[in-house]
């Protein structure tokens, strides 16, 4: 089955910088890839994905890439705030139909 | 706004107790899922529902059973709690079948077993 690695488990930046958060899979039939964002308290919350059909994606101040060939994809924030401060999961939609999450990052945003 | 409710945020049993955690949707969301989530593990698929009084088992199904009697309730039961059942348990609903659609995730429900 899918299985997704996600680097790096914690992230600290400073606030106004930019975070990058890696993940590779291993069914290359999987075809779409959303990220999960999870505030304190809170449940997790899509807050973009791709589809295996495009090589990026961006949502303002986030984005997202995917290398097929290589199997990995990778979520990117610039121009860090307070508020982006969370834990993140990637995750990967494998050949039965199922989601498979990546194991999380916490990112800490400094001030 | 979809909103997905769990019965309780903490909960608090004892070895060998029945615990049911109930989970409520209120946009007619046709599918529904459990999770456990670990400290390192990320979150586990335990079951899921696409269906009323319908289940399929996920990635972890052991030592939990479910139910769905109306299609905006999802109960996970545990038989017999155990102390490797002490986690957050997140409960998700999402409008069309598959995993290609988004998944919305109630604020969870820690449960600690003594």
């Amino acid at each position: 089955g899918e299985n997704v690695e996600q680097h790096p488990s914690t992230l600290s930046v400073q606030e106004g910088d930019s975070a990058v958060i890696k993940c590779t899979y291993s069914d290359s039939a999987s075809n779409y890839f959303p990220w999960y964002k999870q505030e304190l308290g809170k449940g997790p919350q899509l807050i973009i994905d791709i589809r295996s059909n495009v090589g990026e994606k961006k949502d303002q101040r986030i984005a997202v890439t995917l290398n097929k060939t290589a199997k990995h994809f990778s979520l990117h924030i610039t121009e860090t705030q307070p508020e982006d401060s969370a834990v993140y999961f990637c995750a990967a939609c494998s050949r039965d139909d199922k989601i498979i999450f990546g194991k999380g990052t916490r990112l800490h945003i400094l001030p | 706004d979809v909103k997905v409710t769990q019965s309780s945020r903490y909960l608090v049993k004892r070895t060998g107790e029945k615990v049911f955690l109930e989970c409520v949707q209120d946009m007619d969301h046709e599918n529904m899922f459990w999770y456990r989530q670990d400290p390192g593990l990320g979150l586990r698929l335990i079951y899921f529902s696409y269906d009323v009084k319908m289940k399929e088992k996920g990635d972890i199904p052991e030592g939990y059973s479910v139910s769905r009697e109306k299609k905006e309730r999802f109960s996970l039961i545990l038989e017999s709690a155990s102390t490797n059942q002490t986690s957050m348990y997140l409960c998700a609903s999402s409008f069309l079948t598959g995993a290609y659609n988004e998944q919305f995730f109630g604020p969870g429900t820690r449960l600690t077993v003594l």
